[in-house]
């Protein structure tokens, strides 16, 4: 299974963009990758997937560079609603191997 | 329903009695899935159905732990003799198709469990 590295946590501010970079070295070829967010509470909510390149839609954008070694997850113009924890997962068939995600702090 | 349910969605057991934990999936999903998260961490994998075969169940921690899907609808996470150590949330989703391809999951909201 890919290793997954992403920041233990970010501090933005309400109306930022926020980039949440994810480095996944040994992803296999026919690994997606998929972004999810959880807040407290709550179980993970699935927020995009892609391949390569770029994927947008109405909440983020995923940039996937060609190598495919890292992906970036961005949201823009945060709220404070959007403060909870996102996790990165190179994903192949079903199971979800979920790290120890990005915790997000918006502030006002 | 709208999303994928648990109950109960708290559960408190003494050390060494027996708990069950349910979850109801989005209807018509094929895929259900069990994950444990412990505090602090991220979900780690448990099980996995398709339809009422059990498919995967690598991530069960002991023989303590059972889950079953008897009719593809309804699953049940039963853990016997609880310890401390079980105390956790325990997360289930849901997919709509079979196994193969990066088909996106459904949480439901959790049961925590606490074993005292």
């Amino acid at each position: 299974l890919a290793k997954t590295t992403q920041p233990i946590s970010m501090d933005s501010y309400e109306g930022q963009e926020v980039n949440i970079t994810c480095s996944h070295n040994n992803i296999a070829t026919n690994d997606y990758i998929t972004w999810y967010q959880q807040f407290p509470s709550q179980g993970p909510r699935f927020i995009i997937q892609g391949y390569k390149t770029k994927v947008t839609n109405e909440v983020a954008s995923l940039f996937i560079p060609a190598d495919r070694k890292s992906s970036t997850l961005s949201l823009p113009r945060v709220s404070l609603s959007d403060t909870a924890v996102y996790y990165c997962l190179p994903l192949a068939g079903n199971m979800l191997t979920f790290g120890g995600g990005t915790r997000l702090m918006v502030k006002p | 329903g709208a999303g994928v349910s648990q109950s109960p969605r708290y559960k408190v057991a003494k050390r060494g009695q027996d708990v069950a934990l349910r979850c109801d999936p989005i209807s018509g999903h094929v895929s259900l899935f069990w994950y444990q998260q412990a505090l602090g961490q991220g979900p780690e994998f448990l099980t996995y159905f398709q339809n009422e075969a059990q498919l995967d169940k690598s991530g069960l921690p002991s023989d303590r732990f059972f889950a079953e899907r008897p009719e593809g609808s309804v699953s049940t996470l039963k853990i016997q003799r609880t310890q401390q150590e079980d105390s956790a949330v325990y997360l289930c989703a849901s997919s709509l198709r079979r196994s193969g391809g990066a088909d996106e999951q459904f949480f439901g909201p959790g049961t925590r469990l606490t074993v005292l």
